[in-house]
């Protein structure tokens, strides 16, 4: 499979804990991306590496997010003290600078 | 006001309809894209274009820079056809290159 992975697909969580996702992108691409997507809404924006570098990051990364990218390859997206309005699905997208654009499917989590 | 704008929301046709979706956009862009998801699925990238037409099978995007108006239409509906087309764009100014900003989405129901 040479699409872009996540996992997992689904997490239930309480509110409280600290939950971290993994996005595998394709191999040959630099570029990576996460969103978070809730019901009826579009995809939202939160962070984009370039290869190892975390080149932007959008103001609904509160800081309680945090993304990593440590040899370029894969990325984890960690949420610490989860709240309820964190519940959503968090897709990661990657490609070669703007070409072959692919998303993942995505991490769905629900915080109880 | 949302920065990327589409229509309708909902839309509901017969199989072998002619079916014709919108986006428009408030700001510079250098390209934009035509994605598909499907329910409870990850998204697939349709089109990417910056100027005039491309056509994917039984889909055709077109692009006006200067109305910074999209359509997507879909010729001879099929239910299989049936999910959420979202409009997105590469805004080209500043440090939001990396991102696409997302539109809310058309979802699309065609009944057999």
């Amino acid at each position: 499979d040479t699409g872009v992975s996540q996992n997992p697909r689904h997490k239930i969580t309480k509110r409280g804990q600290n939950v971290t996702f993994r996005c595998d992108p394709i191999s040959e691409h630099n570029r990576l991306y996460w969103y978070r997507q809730t019901l009826g809404q579009g995809p939202e924006f939160l962070t984009y590496f370039q290869n190892e570098a975390q080149l932007e990051k959008s103001r609904l990364l509160s800081d309680r997010f945090s993304a990593e990218r440590p040899k370029g390859s894969f990325s984890t997206l960690e949420i610490q003290r989860t709240e309820q309005g964190d519940s959503a699905m968090y897709l990661c997208a990657s490609s070669f600078n703007r070409e072959g654009y692919t998303f993942g499917s995505g991490t769905r989590l629900t915080v109880v | 006001k949302n920065e990327v704008e589409q229509s309708p929301q909902n839309l509901t046709a017969q199989e072998g309809e002619f079916i014709t979706i919108n986006c428009s956009y408030s700001v510079g862009i250098s390209a934009l894209h035509w994605l598909q998801q499907h329910p409870g699925g990850g998204i697939v990238s349709l089109f990417m274009l910056s100027s005039g037409k491309k056509k994917h099978g039984r889909l055709i995007a077109t692009i006006n820079i200067q109305e910074k108006h999209s359509s997507l239409h879909i010729t001879a509906s099929h239910p299989r056809d049936s999910a959420v087309y979202i409009c997105a764009v590469y805004m080209n100014y500043g440090g939001s290159q990396g991102n696409l900003i997302f539109g809310k989405g058309t979802k699309l129901s065609v009944k057999p």
